[in-house]
């Protein structure tokens, strides 16, 4: 079976520490992986994504992920978070082959809040 | 234009009603995208257009109804709905359906009462 997991359901976090939020997925034909963020009462924007090439991704707003294939995770970092960054994260995965191609399926989502 | 506009941003209706969700793009994508979003919940795919023909029905009852007038409107028209369709409902668009991320639009908020 096809599946994103994201571990966390909730992530607290000083102003100023470095966070990380992990996705695991289970595939068995290639996959092109996303982060979304959503803020209360809005639509979900467009984070980062790894669709081939370096493992290391950068996004906008200062985060960044890394594709680890062998493990199967593709997890989101910030270095520094911010109380902007408070929201909720989702980990997307797009299948790039199979009875799923092209449907991106959604993790369950990690609230992400940052604490002064 | 990088937006997908999706209107009205709130709307209430009874189970009798029939109202419609309209989303629009001008980015030239040529897949589109509806997706129910409950509370708390991460957003679950519904339907997806591909040059404006339908392609995947995720099982959704036929109280929703897609309709893709050309490639930069999607409408989900509804009927006899029931409160627990109450929910987010998300449009979204990607140059095609293979390897690219979606736009989201910020959604419709809808109530059944």
């Amino acid at each position: 079976a096809q599946s994103v997991t994201q571990l966390d359901s909730q992530v607290p976090v000083f102003e100023e520490a470095p966070v990380e939020l992990r996705c695991n997925y289970s595939s068995s034909v290639s996959v092109y992986l996303f982060w979304y963020v959503q803020y209360p009462n809005q639509g979900l924007q467009l984070l980062l994504k790894y669709l081939s090439g370096s493992t290391l991704v950068k996004g906008i707003n200062g985060f960044e992920a890394e594709f680890n294939k062998s493990q199967t995770s593709f997890h989101l970092r910030k270095p520094s978070v911010h109380i902007s960054d408070t929201a909720e994260y989702f980990c997307a995965v797009q299948f790039a082959g199979g009875t799923s191609y092209g449907k991106l399926t959604f993790g369950q989502g990690t609230i992400l809040t940052v604490h002064p | 234009d990088t937006e997908v506009t999706q209107t009205p941003k709130h709307l209430v209706m009874g189970m009798t009603n029939k109202k419609s969700l309209k989303c629009e793009q001008h980015m030239g994508h040529r897949a589109m995208y509806w997706y129910k979003q409950k509370a708390k919940k991460p957003p679950e795919l519904m339907f997806v257009y591909s040059y404006e023909k339908l392609s995947i029905n995720e099982s959704v009852p036929s109280r929703f109804s897609p309709e893709c007038p050309n490639s930069s409107l999607l409408n989900l028209h509804l009927h006899a709905l029931q409160p627990e369709d109450s929910a987010l409902y998300l449009c979204a668009s990607s140059q095609s359906t293979g390897g690219y991320g979606y736009t989201f639009g910020s959604g419709t908020r809808l109530t059944v009462v």
